[in-house]
């Protein structure tokens, strides 16, 4: 079976600019969780969702960053005007309720640049 | 005060010491703990976790978790330079969100 699969692995834009990730979640997964790491803050959770439903947003630093889930094998991750400071990876990871429920499994990350 | 504390390293160590990994935590109401190991350029994987307290061992790597202090320890015997990599501690919340350390780098050279 396929990990949790994101895209694009790399990206670099100018401020100001769209930017959009994407996550394929392990089949079967119900729990889908997007991450930002950095040197000075290490790993950061950003949202997370269950049964495709947002259930912690708190994490999301500021109205540029959204995300959706609309189905269960497909979420993505925006920002909206990107800016300098949102230089970071980026990391999806899915866990299942039902099976092990305290093992999420993390994609390959995003390294996102934005100059 | 975050919520998970971690020395971020690095720590470098000859193939075949011991290796010593330590977190800290704030809140007594953590029961799973966590350690993850992150390759460089990957995503991190999960290597060991436990529930509540003491020790839970597998194969070269023991966790240990003592609530009185706060602490987490992740031992590893006979290091290898494949363990090269950061370690990441974590505690897992009641709404099953992870909250991570910063992570500690080890270098494990030949």
């Amino acid at each position: 079976d396929a990990g949790v699969i994101q895209s694009p692995r790399h990206e670099v834009t100018e401020m100001g600019q769209e930017v959009t990730l994407r996550c394929k979640p392990i089949s079967g997964h119900d729990y889908l969780f997007w991450y930002r790491q950095t040197m000075m803050r290490g790993l950061e959770l950003l949202i997370y969702f269950n049964n495709n439903v947002p259930i912690d947003d708190s994490g999301m630093p500021e109205d540029r960053f959204s995300a959706k889930m609309p189905n269960a094998s497909f979420s993505t991750l925006k920002i909206q005007p990107s800016e300098p400071r949102d230089s970071a990876v980026y990391f999806c990871a899915s866990s299942s309720s039902t099976i092990n429920r305290e093992t999420q499994y993390f994609g390959p990350g995003t390294r996102l640049l934005v100059l | 005060q975050k919520e998970v504390e971690q020395d971020p390293g690095p720590l470098s160590v000859p193939e075949g010491a011991i290796v010593s990994l330590n977190c800290t935590y704030s809140n007594s109401a953590f029961q799973y703990f966590m350690w993850y190991r992150q390759y460089s350029r990957k995503g991190p994987e999960l290597l060991m976790y436990t529930y509540s307290s003491g020790n839970k061992e597998d194969g070269r790597f023991t966790a240990q978790v003592d609530k009185s202090s706060k602490y987490i320890s992740l031992f590893i015997r006979d290091s290898q330079p494949s363990d090269s990599a950061t370690y990441l501690c974590a505690r897992l919340s009641n709404t099953d969100k992870l909250i991570f350390g910063t992570g500690t780098r080890l270098q494990v050279f030949p």
